[in-house]
């Protein structure tokens, strides 16, 4: 089984402030990472996703992420945070192949809120 | 436009009622998930279907039910067996029958709000 830990429920940042998000997860095989993002009142949109390759992952709006194995992480970071970005964050894992079609394992969130 | 949409919005649930949420999508793709959110705690899988007249438990299936007679649609019953119903319901989907686990994006609906009165 997978477990995600997001190490903090709320991360309050000043505008044009850089961010990061953390996200450490818990597997005994390999996975695949996702990050996601939730406006108020609507549903998740992918802002990016880690399957093989470079550890340094581009996303959407300017975010990046940089899966690191030994450390089990997966943080999420932008150099410079606009109000539209307040919203909630999760981070999302889950096996590699194997037949399985489960779904994805999701830590519980971290709401990110932008100070003017 | 390709999506999923979700039905009602918001819904309102008399203690000891069945209410059925629904869930469409026209991207064609195999696999469909419903998910709980409630506050602080994520999301939760209650359900999912890899393919048409197949579907499986995910971690919180107690007291609820689902169907897949169509590949397009992928319908929730929260039954009155559910304790504690008040949450954010969303309906997912992704392109092949192992979904993510194949490195495939799950797509989201906008979500039901379901309330007990």
């Amino acid at each position: 089984a997978q477990s995600v830990t997001q190490l903090d429920s709320q991360v309050p940042v000043f505008e044009e402030a850089p961010v990061e998000l953390r996200c450490n997860y818990s597997s005994s095989v390999s996975v695949y990472l996702f990050w996601y993002v939730q406006y108020p009142n609507q549903g998740l949109q992918l802002l990016l996703k880690y399957l093989s390759g470079s550890t340094l992952v581009k996303g959407i709006n300017g975010f990046e992420a940089e899966f690191n194995k030994s450390q089990t992480s997966f943080h999420l970071r932008k150099p410079s945070v606009h109000i539209s970005d307040t919203a909630e964050y999760f981070c999302a894992v889950v096996p590699l192949g194997g037949g399985g079609a489960d779904g994805l394992t999701f830590g519980k969130g971290t709401h990110l809120i932008i100070q003017p | 436009d390709g999506g999923i949409t979700q039905s009602p919005k918001y819904l309102f649930r008399k203690e000891g009622q069945n209410v059925t949420l629904s869930c469409e999508q026209n991207l064609n793709h195999d696999a469909m998930y419903w998910y709980r959110q409630d506050p602080g705690q994520g999301l939760r899988l209650i359900y999912y279907s890899q393919i048409v007249n197949d579907f499986q438990k995910g971690d919180i299936a107690e007291g609820y039910s689902v169907s897949r007679e169509k590949k397009e649609s992928f319908p929730l019953t929260v039954t009155s067996a559910q304790k504690n119903p008040t949450a954010f319901y969303l309906c997912a989907s992704s392109r092949t029958q192992t979904g993510p686990n194949s490195g495939n994006t799950i797509y989201f609906g906008e979500g039901s709000w379901l309330t007990v009165v």
